[in-house]
């Protein structure tokens, strides 16, 4: 049972253009939600992150989107660059006492030059 | 401030041997989980540790693997009796306590072939 999707395997983007990374959720006890980057051969790295109690956050070029009613959340990137070509991971804790987290399969984004 | 260091980068164990991941966590983190990525896969959680303690091993298989955090020295994975299927990479995340932050910092993971 796949309780954190990402529908899109890839994505192509223009640099300079917004990239919007969509993560779907099923299940309501999820508290805190995480985007995480991953290179070839690299750990994920930590990018941004969102409490179920707030609908958007901000980081640099990097927001969240929460809608919990749709139980949905992107990630928009602006603007985009060729460094940020990686995969993208949405995680998702029901931040009980062992705050493991749930993630979803990723999304390859490419940005072109 | 070291990030989470794992070793090592690559193992390749033929069929019926062990393999041993180890896992030093970022400096000032007390707690330790591990993931494993198959091939087209996302993360998925086995084991969450704290300092001499196994607090949820939920997502570990029943047999052949086990895990430990001891009071000195790093959180080790262990794999007994491995199979093709055990192929993956192993990340080890390391964090303060949940009620201070939720964010994990994973390291650059294990790469285990086993032949």
């Amino acid at each position: 049972d796949q309780q954190v999707k990402q529908n899109s395997p890839s994505l192509s983007v223009q640099e300079g253009r917004i990239s919007i990374l969509n993560c779907d959720y099923t299940n309501s006890m999820f508290d805190y939600f995480l985007w995480y980057k991953k290179y070839p051969a690299e750990g994920p790295t930590f990018l941004i992150s969102i409490s179920s109690i707030k609908d958007k956050n901000e980081d640099g070029r990097f927001t969240v989107f929460l809608n919990k009613s749709a139980k949905h959340l992107s990630l928009h990137i602006v603007p985009s660059q060729p460094g940020d070509s990686a995969v993208y991971f949405c995680a998702a804790s029901d931040g009980g006492a062992t705050n493991k987290l749930i993630f979803g399969t990723g999304t390859l984004l490419a940005v072109q030059p | 401030n070291a990030g989470v260091m794992q070793n090592p980068r690559h193992l390749v164990r033929r069929r019926g041997q062990e393999a041993r991941l180890r896992c030093s966590p970022m400096k000032g983190h007390s707690h330790v989980y591990w993931y494993r990525q198959l091939p087209e896969e996302g993360l998925k959680f086995m084991v969450y540790l704290q300092k001499e303690n196994i607090i949820d091993e939920s997502g570990m298989p029943k047999e052949r693997f086990s895990a430990e955090f001891p009071k000195e020295g790093p959180s080790i994975l262990r794999i007994q009796q491995v199979v093709r299927g055990d192929s993956a990479a192993y990340f080890c995340a390391s964090s303060p306590p949940y009620w201070a932050s939720y964010e994990q910092y994973f390291g650059p993971g294990t790469r285990l072939t086993v032949t």
